[in-house]
């Protein structure tokens, strides 16, 4: 069976500051790894998405990701935090071709002038 | 290209009833995969549909289920409501193509809805 678990429910960071939400998977098999944005009231956004390709991957709003397998882990950065990316994130995990995903507890983000 | 839709966005319901939520897929996408989200049980996985067939199911009572027509929409239906099942519920759709990358399995979300029981 797969799981992530996300260290930390709330991070909070000024603006312009880094930010680090992290992610540790556990898979028996070679996970394909998510990260999903969500705002108040709105459904998830695909942030980015390891599936093999790169170990380094790049996604959308200046956020990126590093899948490191020594490790087990998905750490979601920005070098630099705005307010509109107060939000929570949500690491996922899916292994095969399944369509089910299995989500982290989430990371509420705040952001601070 | 329309993205998923689901409807209603609001419903208010009180214990014992029944409810129906409704999902329209992006065109093409043939699966549709409902997901139940909670403050205490955070985001769950209840069951995927793919050519109106339920190919994968989640850990819930029987009270929950679904089913997906012709055109790919698909509607879950909760009976007997309990207080408990207060939730944002939330659809996604992909190509949930068998034995393709999974980045061609990527799941889109819709806004989901919101269902109160009272």
């Amino acid at each position: 069976a797969q799981s992530v678990t996300q260290l930390g429910s709330h991070v909070s960071v000024s603006e312009g500051a880094l930010v680090l939400l992290r992610c540790n998977y556990s898979s028996s098999v070679p996970p394909y790894l998510f990260w999903y944005v969500q705002y108040p009231n709105q459904g998830l956004q695909l942030l980015l998405k390891y599936t093999s390709a790169a170990t380094l991957v790049k996604g959308i709003n200046g956020f990126e990701a590093e899948f490191k397998k020594s490790e087990t882990s998905f750490h979601l950065t920005k070098p630099s935090a705005h307010m509109s990316d107060a939000a929570e994130y949500f690491c996922a995990v899916r292994t095969g071709t399944a369509s089910k995903l299995t989500f982290g507890t989430g990371t509420r983000l705040q952001v601070t002038l | 290209k329309a993205g998923v839709t689901q409807t209603p966005r609001y419903l208010i319901k009180t214990r014992g009833q029944q409810v129906t939520l409704s999902c329209s897929p992006i065109s093409g996408h043939r699966s549709v995969s409902w997901y139940q989200q909670t403050p205490g049980q955070g985001l769950q996985f209840l069951f995927e549909y793919f050519s109106e067939t339920q190919r994968n199911k989640g850990n819930f009572p029987g009270r929950f289920s679904g089913r997906q027509f012709s055109n790919s929409r698909s509607e879950m239906n909760v009976s007997t409501l309990e207080l408990g099942d207060s939730a944002l519920y939330l659809c996604a759709s992909s190509t949930g193509l068998a034995g393709v990358m999974p980045s061609y399995n990527e799941q889109f979300f819709g806004p989901g809805t919101r269902l109160t029981v009272l």
